[in-house]
C-alpha cells in the first residue's frame, strides 16, 4: 500500500519559531510538492521538488524553504514562523509523466499549524 | 491563466440519493483530478481523467473535453461519502505543466 507520511499531525508554535514539516513516501516518487490548504482558498502550491536536491517554487514561497537531500524525504522549513502561516499543511508525491506532467497525487495526512 | 470553478459549494443530501458535482475550466487541459478529503485532512485521489468517463464503485466520472466540463457522480450515497471533493487541472503553461486547484464541494450525506 502506497504511503505519504507527514511527521506531525498538529503542531503549536510561537511566533519567530523555526518550524519543521517533514515528508516521507515509500513509492520511490521522483515529484513531491508542498501545498497549505486555507478555508475557501483551496489548495496553494509552496514548492515542489522533480529531483533529488531539486526545488522550485511554487504560487506561495514567500516565508517557506525546503530541503531534498534524499528521494524519499521532502522537508518545509518555516524560517521565522508568523500567525499568517497559520494552516493546514499538506504533503503529495507522485511519478512523473512524460514531459514533467504529474501523475495521480498521493497525499499524506495533513499537518495543521497554529502559529501563536 | 486557468480557471477552476465548482458547483455548488455545498451539498446536502438524503442517503441514497444521486449526487453530481460540477467543474468548469476555462482554458484546454491535458488531464483532470478528482480527489477527496474527509475531516481530519487526508486527501485521496479518486480519478485522472482526460476523456470520456471512468467508474469506480459508486463513483463516476464524466469530461467533455469541448465544453471544457467535467462531473462526478455518486449513486446510493451514504453517509460516509460525506466528505470535500476537489477538482483539479492539469495544463501546460510557461514550459511546463502545473495543477489549478478547485476551491472544492463541501458533501453531507444525511441517514
Amino acid at each position: 500500500d502506497v504511503k505519504v507520511t507527514q511527521s506531525s499531525r498538529y503542531l503549536v508554535k510561537r511566533t519567530g519559531e523555526k518550524v519543521f514539516l517533514e515528508c516521507v513516501q515509500d513509492m520511490d516518487h521522483e515529484n513531491m510538492f508542498w501545498y497549505r490548504q486555507d478555508p475557501g482558498l483551496g489548495l496553494r502550491l509552496i514548492y515542489f521538488s522533480y529531483d533529488v536536491k531539486m526545488k522550485e517554487k511554487g504560487d506561495i514561497p514567500e516565508g517557506y524553504s525546503v530541503s531534498r537531500e534524499k528521494k524519499e524525504r521532502f522537508s518545509l522549513i518555516l524560517e521565522s514562523a508568523s500567525t499568517n502561516q497559520t494552516s493546514m499543511y499538506l504533503c503529495a508525491s507522485s511519478l512523473p509523466s512524460a514531459r514533467g506532467e504529474t501523475g495521480e497525487l498521493f497525499f499524506g495526512e495533513g499537518s495543521r499549524l497554529t502559529v501563536l | 491563466k486557468n480557471e477552476v470553478e465548482q458547483s455548488p459549494q455545498n451539498l446536502t443530501a438524503q442517503e441514497g440519493e444521486f449526487i453530481t458535482i460540477n467543474c468548469s475550466y476555462s482554458v484546454g487541459i491535458s488531464a483532470l483530478h478528482w480527489l477527496q478529503q474527509h475531516p481530519g485532512g487526508g486527501i485521496v485521489s479518486l480519478f485522472m481523467l482526460s476523456s470520456g468517463k471512468k467508474k469506480h464503485g459508486r463513483l463516476i466520472a464524466t469530461i467533455n473535453i469541448q465544453e471544457k466540463h467535467s462531473s462526478l457522480h455518486i449513486t446510493a450515497s451514504h453517509p460516509r461519502d460525506s466528505a470535500v471533493y476537489i477538482c483539479a487541472v492539469r495544463w501546460y503553461m510557461d514550459s511546463n505543466y502545473q495543477l489549478i486547484w478547485g476551491a472544492g464541494t463541501k458533501l453531507i450525506i444525511k441517514p
